[in-house]
């Protein structure tokens, strides 16, 4: 995943549009890919996943896209609501035991 | 409430000290693993246990140290503590050693 830094990106959107928060991943050995949602306070929340050979996955709200070319993993939102202001990062995996390795977050806000 | 558990959910400590942090992982699964989140360095992995042997390592400093016991609950060890060891600590659990990543709601650590 990228370097972890300070500064976390931040996307505003309107409540009602469509959400996309993009990641960049480093190891073209990642075989297993998540999002996750952490409010303030509160641990990481699963949101979606995707394995290595499937380059999209959908769930209710979201879905995931995944070019292994590029190495770059996307969150899309649609409908975003209130609810959805949280921080967002992407994290991956090379298969076998190890621990996640998580991206830069980032701060989607939410406009009224 | 993701069916993880961590005690204590605060914790302050002077310098020096050591401390024990505590991890239930969700009924079934397996595999425990530590976290550290700070500012500076985002979400960083620590240390793997699976079924009661340890299974990984990440970033984990030699002052630091974990267990996990045969009913799967782990403890995180964190001695001669100093400033820069305040963070959010996470545990997560899934029930292999690959997928279905479930995080606590933390423990957050304050050194003074």
């Amino acid at each position: 995943g990228e370097s972890v830094g300070l500064h976390l990106p931040t996307l505003s959107v309107q409540e009602g549009d469509n959400s996309i928060i993009n990641c960049a991943y480093s190891n073209s050995a990642s075989d297993y890919f998540i999002w996750y949602k952490q409010e303030s306070g509160k641990g990481p929340q699963f949101i979606i996943d995707i394995r290595s050979n499937m380059d999209k996955r959908q769930g209710q709200r979201v879905t995931v896209l995944l070019n292994k070319t590029v190495k770059h993993l996307s969150l899309q939102i649609a409908a975003t609501q209130p609810g959805d202001s949280a921080v967002y990062f992407c994290a991956e995996k090379e298969g076998g035991a190890d621990g996640l390795t998580f991206g830069k977050g980032t701060h989607l806000i939410i406009q009224p | 409430d993701s069916g993880v558990t961590q005690t204590p959910k605060h914790l302050i400590t002077a310098t020096g000290q050591r401390v024990t942090l505590r991890c239930s992982p969700r009924s079934g699964d397996l595999s425990v693993y530590w976290y550290q989140q700070s500012l500076d360095q985002g979400l960083q992995f620590l240390i793997q246990y699976y079924n009661g042997e340890e299974r990984a390592k990440g970033n984990i400093l030699e002052r630091f140290s974990a267990q996990q016991f045969p009913d799967l609950h782990s403890e995180l060890n964190l001695s001669s503590l100093e400033l820069g060891d305040s963070a959010l600590y996470f545990c997560a659990s899934s029930p292999g050693d690959s997928y279905g990543y479930t995080f606590g709601s933390g423990t957050r650590l304050t050194v003074v």
